[in-house]
């Protein structure tokens, strides 16, 4: 079983649909959580982070946590074809030093 | 805050030649920063955690000596493809934990660097 696994797609919505983009952990003990986009060719930039269970909201995104059921999910409000991406979750635990990635859904908004 | 810089973005070389790959933190101070692998459409391999002053931990499977990597200031990481083969043509990104209480357990990434080797 991997350590942070997610659907690789790919997903399409039509433009103005609402994306939901969902990450699954292994480790119980993981206590940070953050989602990143990452354009074909570029590097990945953050996104979204979150630390406690519920919902964390910015614009049009909101990040949503269970730790009991070891489930982060990304959606995406309105989304625009500028969203279109691959979308990686990452999971760090208290005591590691590094965080670890999901392989990332890949994200396609129609106009 | 926290601009990561990853110079150069793209190179060519030969086979049997040395790449070497900077990584810099531009407006804070970086004690540790990730060099990761990355493939087509796969997602992000970490190869080693650099941290300053100190040698590098290799992620398993990755030769030390093949990938040298030196982090001699807080705000420079270097990573040396050495006797580059082409199949160690790819994507290489470097990242750096944020600076400060609040952020630094976020990632913020370089450009990357595509390195092809013919």
């Amino acid at each position: 079983q991997k350590e942070v696994e997610q659907n690789s797609g790919p997903l399409s919505v039509p433009e103005g649909a609402i994306a939901s983009l969902n990450c699954t952990y292994s480790d119980r003990g993981s206590q940070s959580f953050f989602w990143y986009r990452q354009y074909s060719g570029k590097s990945p930039e953050l996104i979204m982070s979150i630390y406690s269970n519920g919902d964390k909201e910015d614009g049009r995104f909101t990040a949503q946590l269970n730790k009991a059921s070891q489930y982060v999910s990304l959606l995406i409000r309105d989304s625009q074809p500028s969203d279109s991406a691959t979308y990686l979750c990452a999971v760090k635990g208290p005591n590691a030093g590094k965080s670890t990635f999901g392989d990332g859904t890949t994200l396609t908004v129609k106009p | 805050g926290a601009v990561v810089s990853q110079h150069p973005s793209r190179v060519i070389c030969k086979s049997g030649t040395s790449v070497k790959i900077e990584c810099r933190s531009l407006d804070f101070q970086a004690t540790t920063m990730f060099w990761y692998r990355q493939f087509p459409k796969k997602s992000l391999m970490l190869m080693a955690t650099s941290n300053e002053g100190s040698k590098a931990t290799y992620e398993q499977g990755v030769e030390k000596d093949k990938f040298l990597i030196n982090h001699a200031s807080l705000t420079l990481s270097t990573l040396t493809v050495t006797s580059a083969h082409p199949e160690d043509s790819s994507f290489y990104i470097c990242s750096a934990r944020g600076p400060g209480q609040a952020t630094n357990e976020k990632l913020f990434f370089g450009s990357g660097t595509q390195l092809s080797v013919l």
